[in-house]
């Protein structure tokens, strides 16, 4: 079974902190690896990773990939009361691509 | 453009009652997928179709749940008889084609709660 794994489950930070969210995967046939920011609705896409060692990048926002260690992280520089929200990480798997998401990692940013 | 959208927002049933929920993707968008999300959870796939086949439906609770996706275009999900549960935020998300080749569009979800 496909399982994807994040950490730390919950992090509360202060506003300019710079904050480091983990994803392992442990699948058959990866495809690409997302990230996915949810705040009260709908998960909104942030970057797909396909292949290691190739930074993608976004305002303050990056994510980088390890495939041989099976691992990205998603770093977030000067955070904002607006970074608040879950952050889910996914792996796509297969011919079909099945999306297999991790539990997410819950970020609150205080003044 | 318009986004993926979602019918009912909101549900509350007993249980053992049923209940339907309609989902309209982008337009031109291939895939549509049903996602269950229980509170504190990662959203769980149920169904994914391609034009109006089924790709995978490995985890969906056929004893209960179905779904169908008519002319490849909106889809419904039914819940029948529904149980405690399934009380959850169920995703309707589309793409364009499969999703390694570019990210999911999701709609803002209908919440389900049960009895």
């Amino acid at each position: 079974e496909d399982k994807v794994v994040q950490s730390p489950l919950s992090l509360v930070v202060h506003e300019g902190d710079t904050v480091t969210l983990n994803c392992s995967y442990e699948v058959t046939n990866f495809r690409s690896l997302l990230w996915y920011k949810q705040e009260k609705k709908a998960p909104t896409f942030l970057f797909m990773l396909t292949s290691s060692g190739i930074e993608k990048k976004s305002g303050r926002l990056s994510s980088i990939l390890d495939k041989k260690e099976l691992f990205s992280i998603l770093n977030i520089t000067a955070t904002q009361t607006g970074d608040s929200a879950v952050y889910l990480c996914a792996v796509a798997t297969g011919t079909a691509s099945k999306l297999t998401f991790g539990t997410g990692t819950r970020l609150q940013v205080t003044l | 453009e318009a986004g993926v959208a979602q019918s009912p927002r909101y549900k509350i049933i007993e249980k053992r009652q049923s209940v339907a929920f309609w989902c309209n993707p982008i337009s031109g968008h291939a895939t549509l997928y049903w996602y269950q999300q229980i509170l504190g959870q990662g959203p769980k796939l149920l169904i994914q179709f391609q034009n109006n086949g089924v790709v995978d439906d490995s985890q969906l609770p056929k004893d209960r749940f179905s779904a169908e996706r008519l002319k490849g275009v909106d889809s419904t999900l039914k819940i029948q008889p529904a149980k405690l549960e399934d009380s959850a935020v169920y995703l309707c998300a589309s793409s364009p084609g499969l999703v390694g080749t570019g990210e999911l569009f999701f709609g803002e979800g209908s919440r389900l709660t049960v009895l």
